[in-house]
């Protein structure tokens, strides 16, 4: 059965310091991993997506993740937060037949001026 | 090109009413999604349809929930009757279709705005 765990229920940081988002799955088959984006008020957006290509994945507004299989995670780093990044995070882990889409419970990052 | 449309925005009713709410997908998706976000949570899929077929509906609540996807384009979501924890935002979201031998799961899911309900 596939699952995900977020470990982090609220992240806080300083704006121009690193941003990490952390995300482990657990998945019976080669899953298809994703990180989306939900702004207060607005629609869930894509930041990026893991498909078995490059381990490193880069996305949206300088974000990116890096899958490890050993680890079974998929964290989420930003080198330098900006104030409009504070927003709620979900990873999401889809099965290789493209069915059983599972989101995490999200993790709402504050950025601090 | 237009995203996904939903409707109404948001809807207040009492328990043990009817309700429904709307989806027009991304002109061509093939694939169909209906998602409940009960506030604080990550969404949760309901049920997945692949033009007019579902195929994946396991964590819908088939007491009181339906769902039809008539023509392979838009879609209904019902509940009846609605239930005080029936209350959360309902998603729906559209995926194209894979092309060239790439794997469904890849597709990135492209969001509504949601409709938000409350029970009373």
């Amino acid at each position: 059965a596939q699952s995900v765990t977020q470990l982090d229920s609220h992240v806080s940081v300083s704006e121009g310091t690193p941003v990490l988002l952390r995300c482990n799955y657990s998945s019976s088959y080669s899953p298809s991993l994703f990180w989306y984006v939900q702004h207060p008020n607005k629609g869930l957006q894509l930041l990026l997506k893991y498909t078995s290509a490059a381990t490193l994945v880069k996305g949206i507004n300088g974000f990116e993740a890096e899958f490890k299989k050993s680890e079974t995670s998929f964290h989420l780093t930003k080198p330098s937060a900006h104030m409009s990044d504070a927003a709620e995070y979900f990873c999401v882990v889809i099965d290789t037949g493209g069915f059983k889409t599972i989101f995490g419970a999200g993790t709402r990052l504050f950025v601090k001026a | 090109e237009a995203g996904v449309a939903q409707s109404p925005r948001y809807k207040i009713i009492e328990k043990r009413q009817s309700v429904a709410f709307w989806c027009n997908p991304i002109s061509g998706h093939a694939t169909l999604y209906w998602y409940q976000q009960i506030l604080g949570q990550g969404p949760k899929l309901l049920i997945q349809f692949q033009n007019n077929g579902v195929v994946d509906d396991s964590q819908l609540p088939k007491d009181r929930f339906s769902a039809e996807r008539l023509k392979g384009v838009d879609s209904t979501l019902k509940i009846q009757p609605a239930k005080l924890e029936d209350s959360a935002v309902y998603l729906c979201a559209s995926s194209p279709r894979s092309k060239g031998g790439k794997k469904s799961s890849y597709n990135e899911q492209f969001f509504g705005p949601g409709t938000r309900l409350t029970v009373l």
